[in-house]
């Protein structure tokens, strides 16, 4: 099966500071990921699509410049926090789709907590 | 914009009992996706239906996508405590945003 893994898996930063996080696809090459963002006992959201080669579509009320997402390959996509704050303090989950669009792979998340 | 609902959004049942978690849309979705996610894990793809009336089976699990096209359920015969986790419903396709529905949270007791 397609496999997506997340680096860090947990990450604890002073706020005021960065945060990148890596989704890559293993085993195929995705030309579109996506960012979600998920809060303790609650849905995922959605927070941009990442195309590779071409700049990210955010969704309205996610800031684009505090999240930077960069999709250089077909195997990679960054998320970077930048300037973190407590209330960043988040799961952050990728996805990546392989052949059909219905298909979304997931990645096993990234636990940011900012103090 | 698109919006899932799902229900029941909290069951806790006993091991060997069946049960019915339902997602419900206003919206017409091309395709919707069923996930099962466990805590401090990303969600796992359980299956995708795109055709109205559709019905897949994964073992004990039986998916139903509606015939409009706008709601889906799933049927678990005779739960066990590995099937606890969280339920997603999700719906989308191509030029269509993905949307997740609130979930439900599903606890099988031994």
């Amino acid at each position: 099966g397609a496999v997506v893994s997340q680096h860090p898996s947990r990450v604890i930063c002073k706020s005021g500071t960065s945060v990148k996080i890596e989704c890559r696809s293993l085993d195929f090459q995705a030309t579109t990921m996506f960012w979600y963002r998920q809060f303790p006992k609650q849905s995922l959201m959605l927070m941009a699509t990442s195309n590779e080669g071409s700049k990210a579509t955010y969704e309205q009320g996610v800031e684009k410049d505090k999240f930077l997402i960069n999709h250089a390959s077909l195997t990679l996509s960054t998320l970077t926090v930048t300037s973190a704050h407590p209330e960043d303090s988040s799961f952050y989950i990728c996805s990546a789709i392989l052949g059909s669009w219905e298909t979304q792979y997931f990645g096993p998340g990234t636990r940011l907590l900012v103090l | 914009t698109q919006l899932l609902e799902q229900s029941p959004q909290f069951l806790s049942i006993q091991e060997g009992e069946n049960l019915t978690v339902y997602c419900n849309s206003s919206s017409v979705f091309s395709s919707l996706q069923w996930y099962r996610q466990e805590p401090g894990e990303g969600p796992v793809l359980l299956v995708t239906v795109v055709t109205g009336g559709e019905v897949k089976k994964l073992k004990r699990l039986t998916f139903q996508f509606g015939d409009a096209r706008k709601d889906s359920s799933l049927h678990i015969t005779a739960a066990q405590p590995g099937d606890t986790g969280l339920y997603l419903c999700a719906g989308g396709g191509y030029g269509q945003n993905f949307v997740f529905g609130p979930g439900t949270r599903l606890s099988v007791l031994p």
